[in-house]
């Protein structure tokens, strides 16, 4: 099946500094990557849609000039998290889709950010 | 897409099959029924989806009802490993396609 890697897998930073997380599709190439994010004990949250070329769209509340997603190739997008703050302590997971008739997307494993 | 109702939990002994509930009643006509899984701190994984048939590959079978209400995952031989949060979603394709996870059911599989 599909292969998206993300990375770092775990990233620990002191509140206000910046952080990127990459995510790739390496078997495939994907027009469409999303950005979500997860709290302890809670389900995934879309955060944004990642479209290859053009700005990201991102979901109500999502505040974009604080995670910032560029999609610069068919194979790679990243998410900067600008001035971290511990509340931004999360596990950021993103997803390519196949863009084949049935549409299905793979998830990376997954970015566990602790903001000190 | 439409809502989907899940049990929040269940448990399956290692080895019997788990049968996993998806209530859809609001589905429309060209919304695929779609199956992820997550085990702990890890990315979703793709399991298997249908739109009217019944489905089956090598993880799972998916049973749809006739009037497409509801659905039921079936782990013919559950293990130790298929212990995780499995997410059922209603999606239409041919829109922006944006996976919108519910709660899920948190199965336990035991020995």
């Amino acid at each position: 099946g599909a292969v998206v890697s993300q990375h770092p897998s775990r990233v620990i930073c002191k509140s206000g500094t910046s952080v990127k997380i990459e995510c790739r599709s390496l078997d495939f190439q994907a027009t469409t990557m999303f950005w979500y994010r997860q709290f302890p004990k809670q389900s995934l949250m879309l955060m944004a849609t990642s479209n290859e070329g053009s700005k990201a769209t991102y979901e109500q509340g999502v505040e974009k000039d604080k995670f910032l997603i560029n999609h610069a190739s068919l194979t790679l997008s990243t998410l900067t998290v600008t001035s971290a703050h511990p509340e931004d302590s999360s596990f950021y997971i993103c997803s390519a889709r196949v863009p084949r008739s049935s549409y299905e997307q793979y998830f990376g494993p997954g970015t566990r950010l602790t903001v000190t | 897409d439409a809502k989907t109702t899940q049990p929040p939990s269940m448990d399956c002994a290692e080895g019997r099959a788990a049968n996993l509930p998806c209530n859809h009643s609001t589905i429309s006509g060209n919304e695929y029924v779609y199956w992820y899984r997550q085990i702990h701190s890890q990315g979703p994984q793709y399991i298997i989806h249908g739109l009217k048939n019944n489905e089956t590959n090598e993880m799972a079978s998916l049973i749809i009802t006739e009037d497409r209400k509801s659905s039921t995952l079936i782990l013919p031989h559950a293990t130790l490993r298929d212990t995780a949060v499995y997410y059922c979603i209603a999606l239409n394709t041919g829109t922006a396609s944006k996976l919108t996870f519910g709660t899920g059911t948190r199965l336990q599989v035991t020995l």
